[in-house]
Protein backbone atom coordinates (compact mmCIF):
# COMPACT_ATOMS: atom_id res chain seq x y z
CA UNK A 1 0.00 0.00 0.00
CA UNK A 2 0.88 3.40 -0.07
CA UNK A 3 1.04 6.35 2.65
CA UNK A 4 1.14 9.83 1.89
CA UNK A 5 1.68 12.59 4.14
CA UNK A 6 1.23 16.57 2.88
CA UNK A 7 0.61 19.23 5.15
CA UNK A 8 -3.46 20.09 5.68
CA UNK A 9 -3.14 23.90 5.30
CA UNK A 10 -0.69 27.04 4.34
CA UNK A 11 -1.65 30.52 3.81
CA UNK A 12 0.81 32.89 1.83
CA UNK A 13 0.27 36.66 0.18
CA UNK A 14 -0.52 37.29 -2.81
CA UNK A 15 2.81 37.52 -5.42
CA UNK A 16 4.80 35.34 -2.94
CA UNK A 17 6.54 31.50 -3.05
CA UNK A 18 4.67 28.91 -1.38
CA UNK A 19 6.75 25.11 -1.55
CA UNK A 20 3.99 22.16 -1.03
CA UNK A 21 5.55 19.23 0.35
CA UNK A 22 4.90 15.42 0.15
CA UNK A 23 6.46 12.42 1.51
CA UNK A 24 5.61 8.94 0.79
CA UNK A 25 6.20 5.10 1.65
CA UNK A 26 5.78 2.97 -1.27
CA UNK A 27 5.69 -0.70 -1.99
CA UNK A 28 5.41 0.33 -5.53
CA UNK A 29 6.28 3.55 -7.06
CA UNK A 30 5.75 4.45 -11.15
CA UNK A 31 5.41 8.36 -11.00
CA UNK A 32 4.58 10.90 -8.80
CA UNK A 33 1.72 13.43 -9.85
CA UNK A 34 0.79 16.77 -8.20
CA UNK A 35 -3.56 18.11 -9.06
CA UNK A 36 -4.89 21.14 -7.98
CA UNK A 37 -8.46 20.82 -7.00
CA UNK A 38 -10.83 24.47 -6.54
CA UNK A 39 -13.50 23.99 -4.24
CA UNK A 40 -16.54 22.21 -5.95
CA UNK A 41 -14.46 21.26 -8.21
CA UNK A 42 -12.79 18.19 -10.20
CA UNK A 43 -8.81 17.88 -9.63
CA UNK A 44 -6.79 18.91 -12.66
CA UNK A 45 -3.48 17.65 -13.97
CA UNK A 46 -0.32 19.69 -12.36
CA UNK A 47 2.98 17.79 -12.76
CA UNK A 48 4.37 14.60 -13.15
CA UNK A 49 7.30 13.28 -12.01
CA UNK A 50 8.98 9.72 -12.45
CA UNK A 51 12.78 10.85 -12.57
CA UNK A 52 14.83 12.41 -9.25
CA UNK A 53 15.19 16.23 -10.22
CA UNK A 54 13.31 19.63 -11.11
CA UNK A 55 10.61 19.60 -13.69
CA UNK A 56 8.82 23.25 -14.37
CA UNK A 57 6.31 24.32 -15.65
CA UNK A 58 5.40 27.82 -15.79
CA UNK A 59 4.84 29.60 -12.59
CA UNK A 60 4.47 26.15 -10.99
CA UNK A 61 7.46 23.52 -10.40
CA UNK A 62 7.42 19.86 -9.06
CA UNK A 63 10.42 17.80 -7.49
CA UNK A 64 11.36 14.58 -6.75
CA UNK A 65 13.62 12.23 -4.89
CA UNK A 66 13.01 9.08 -4.97
CA UNK A 67 15.85 7.94 -2.48
CA UNK A 68 13.89 9.94 0.13
CA UNK A 69 10.36 9.22 -1.04
CA UNK A 70 10.07 13.06 -1.11
CA UNK A 71 8.54 15.47 -3.26
CA UNK A 72 7.44 19.02 -3.78
CA UNK A 73 5.29 21.57 -5.72
CA UNK A 74 6.47 24.90 -5.69
CA UNK A 75 4.28 27.80 -6.83
CA UNK A 76 5.66 30.92 -7.61
CA UNK A 77 4.44 34.44 -8.15
CA UNK A 78 1.27 33.67 -6.15
CA UNK A 79 -1.97 34.94 -7.74
CA UNK A 80 -5.11 34.96 -5.73
CA UNK A 81 -6.45 32.16 -7.93
CA UNK A 82 -4.35 29.51 -7.22
CA UNK A 83 -6.26 29.26 -3.97
CA UNK A 84 -6.90 25.81 -4.34
CA UNK A 85 -6.13 22.18 -2.38
CA UNK A 86 -2.77 20.96 -4.29
CA UNK A 87 -3.40 16.94 -4.13
CA UNK A 88 -0.32 14.83 -4.44
CA UNK A 89 -0.54 11.06 -5.91
CA UNK A 90 1.51 8.53 -6.30
CA UNK A 91 1.23 5.82 -9.01
CA UNK A 92 2.22 2.40 -8.62
CA UNK A 93 3.07 -0.62 -10.68
CA UNK A 94 -0.19 -1.04 -12.22
CA UNK A 95 -1.40 2.41 -12.58
CA UNK A 96 -2.92 3.05 -9.71
CA UNK A 97 -2.92 6.41 -8.24
CA UNK A 98 -3.29 6.92 -4.15
CA UNK A 99 -3.34 10.14 -3.60
CA UNK A 100 -2.60 12.54 0.06
CA UNK A 101 -5.21 14.09 1.71
CA UNK A 102 -4.63 17.27 0.25
CA UNK A 103 -2.74 20.72 1.25
CA UNK A 104 -5.28 23.73 1.08
CA UNK A 105 -3.35 26.97 0.12
CA UNK A 106 -5.03 30.63 0.91
CA UNK A 107 -3.41 33.19 -1.09
CA UNK A 108 -4.06 36.39 0.82
CA UNK A 109 -3.94 39.89 -0.70
CA UNK B 1 -15.82 18.67 -26.34
CA UNK B 2 -13.78 15.86 -25.27
CA UNK B 3 -13.98 14.84 -21.63
CA UNK B 4 -15.45 12.77 -19.01
CA UNK B 5 -19.00 13.54 -17.85
CA UNK B 6 -21.09 11.97 -14.87
CA UNK B 7 -24.63 12.06 -14.26
CA UNK B 8 -26.60 12.56 -11.69
CA UNK B 9 -24.54 16.38 -10.62
CA UNK B 10 -26.40 15.38 -6.85
CA UNK B 11 -28.50 13.16 -5.47
CA UNK B 12 -30.43 12.65 -2.44
CA UNK B 13 -31.03 8.90 -1.37
CA UNK B 14 -33.00 6.55 1.27
CA UNK B 15 -30.67 4.30 2.82
CA UNK B 16 -31.48 0.48 1.87
CA UNK B 17 -32.36 1.95 -2.05
CA UNK B 18 -30.08 1.11 -4.86
CA UNK B 19 -28.38 3.43 -7.16
CA UNK B 20 -26.45 3.74 -10.08
CA UNK B 21 -23.78 6.90 -10.88
CA UNK B 22 -22.99 6.98 -14.49
CA UNK B 23 -19.64 7.93 -15.99
CA UNK B 24 -18.61 8.42 -19.56
CA UNK B 25 -16.02 9.48 -21.58
CA UNK B 26 -15.04 10.11 -25.15
CA UNK B 27 -11.61 10.43 -25.29
CA UNK B 28 -11.30 6.47 -25.70
CA UNK B 29 -9.32 5.97 -22.78
CA UNK B 30 -8.31 2.14 -22.01
CA UNK B 31 -8.11 2.83 -17.98
CA UNK B 32 -11.40 4.19 -16.10
CA UNK B 33 -11.16 4.61 -12.08
CA UNK B 34 -14.22 5.69 -9.44
CA UNK B 35 -12.98 7.73 -6.74
CA UNK B 36 -14.49 8.81 -3.71
CA UNK B 37 -13.68 12.37 -1.77
CA UNK B 38 -14.24 13.14 1.93
CA UNK B 39 -13.03 15.65 4.09
CA UNK B 40 -9.93 14.91 5.82
CA UNK B 41 -9.59 11.49 3.51
CA UNK B 42 -8.87 12.60 0.42
CA UNK B 43 -9.39 10.89 -2.49
CA UNK B 44 -9.84 7.13 -2.61
CA UNK B 45 -10.43 4.34 -5.05
CA UNK B 46 -13.32 2.29 -5.06
CA UNK B 47 -12.95 0.25 -8.49
CA UNK B 48 -10.80 0.87 -11.44
CA UNK B 49 -10.81 -0.83 -14.91
CA UNK B 50 -7.99 -1.32 -16.95
CA UNK B 51 -9.56 -2.08 -20.31
CA UNK B 52 -13.20 -2.68 -21.70
CA UNK B 53 -14.38 -6.16 -19.97
CA UNK B 54 -12.11 -6.28 -16.77
CA UNK B 55 -12.58 -4.45 -13.75
CA UNK B 56 -10.57 -4.42 -9.95
CA UNK B 57 -11.18 -3.42 -6.50
CA UNK B 58 -9.69 -0.35 -4.94
CA UNK B 59 -8.57 0.63 -1.86
CA UNK B 60 -12.50 0.73 -0.45
CA UNK B 61 -14.80 -1.47 -3.01
CA UNK B 62 -17.05 -3.08 -0.29
CA UNK B 63 -20.71 -1.95 -1.14
CA UNK B 64 -20.03 -0.88 -4.61
CA UNK B 65 -20.32 -2.56 -7.69
CA UNK B 66 -18.82 -1.64 -11.80
CA UNK B 67 -18.54 -3.14 -15.23
CA UNK B 68 -17.03 -1.85 -17.58
CA UNK B 69 -19.10 -3.63 -21.27
CA UNK B 70 -17.47 -0.91 -23.55
CA UNK B 71 -14.61 1.43 -23.68
CA UNK B 72 -16.64 4.70 -22.77
CA UNK B 73 -18.73 3.60 -20.26
CA UNK B 74 -18.37 2.80 -16.09
CA UNK B 75 -21.29 3.06 -13.74
CA UNK B 76 -20.61 2.58 -10.19
CA UNK B 77 -23.80 1.03 -8.28
CA UNK B 78 -24.50 0.74 -4.73
CA UNK B 79 -26.64 -1.99 -3.89
CA UNK B 80 -28.24 -1.40 -1.10
CA UNK B 81 -27.16 2.43 -0.17
CA UNK B 82 -25.58 2.92 3.47
CA UNK B 83 -25.13 6.34 5.13
CA UNK B 84 -21.31 6.53 5.26
CA UNK B 85 -21.55 5.93 1.49
CA UNK B 86 -22.85 9.84 1.55
CA UNK B 87 -19.45 11.42 -0.59
CA UNK B 88 -18.78 13.19 -3.51
CA UNK B 89 -17.90 10.44 -6.02
CA UNK B 90 -15.42 11.54 -8.82
CA UNK B 91 -15.00 9.40 -12.13
CA UNK B 92 -11.77 9.69 -13.95
CA UNK B 93 -9.94 7.84 -16.91
CA UNK B 94 -6.40 7.88 -18.64
CA UNK B 95 -4.60 6.19 -21.49
CA UNK B 96 -3.07 3.73 -19.28
CA UNK B 97 0.35 4.38 -20.69
CA UNK B 98 3.40 5.36 -18.84
CA UNK B 99 3.10 9.07 -17.48
CA UNK B 100 -0.28 9.61 -19.11
CA UNK B 101 -2.65 11.67 -16.23
CA UNK B 102 -6.05 10.82 -15.11
CA UNK B 103 -8.72 13.19 -16.18
CA UNK B 104 -11.82 13.58 -13.83
CA UNK B 105 -15.30 13.79 -14.11
CA UNK B 106 -17.00 16.91 -12.76
CA UNK B 107 -17.92 14.56 -9.66
CA UNK B 108 -21.20 13.28 -8.30
CA UNK B 109 -22.33 14.67 -5.27
CA UNK B 110 -24.28 11.59 -2.90
CA UNK B 111 -26.26 11.64 -0.04
CA UNK B 112 -27.64 9.12 1.90
CA UNK B 113 -29.72 9.75 4.16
Amino acid sequence: GQNIDQPTEMTATEGAIVQINCTYQTSGFNGLFWYQQHAGEAPTFLSYNVLDGLEEKGRFSSFLSRSKGYSYLLLKELQMKDSASYLCAVRDGDYKLSFGAGTTVTVRA
Amino acid sequence: IAGITQAPTSQILAAGRRMTLRCTQDMRHNAMYWYRQDLGLGLRLIHYSNTAGTTGKGEVPDGYSVSRANTDDFPLTLSSAVPSQTSVYFCASSDGTSGSEQYFGPGTRLTVT
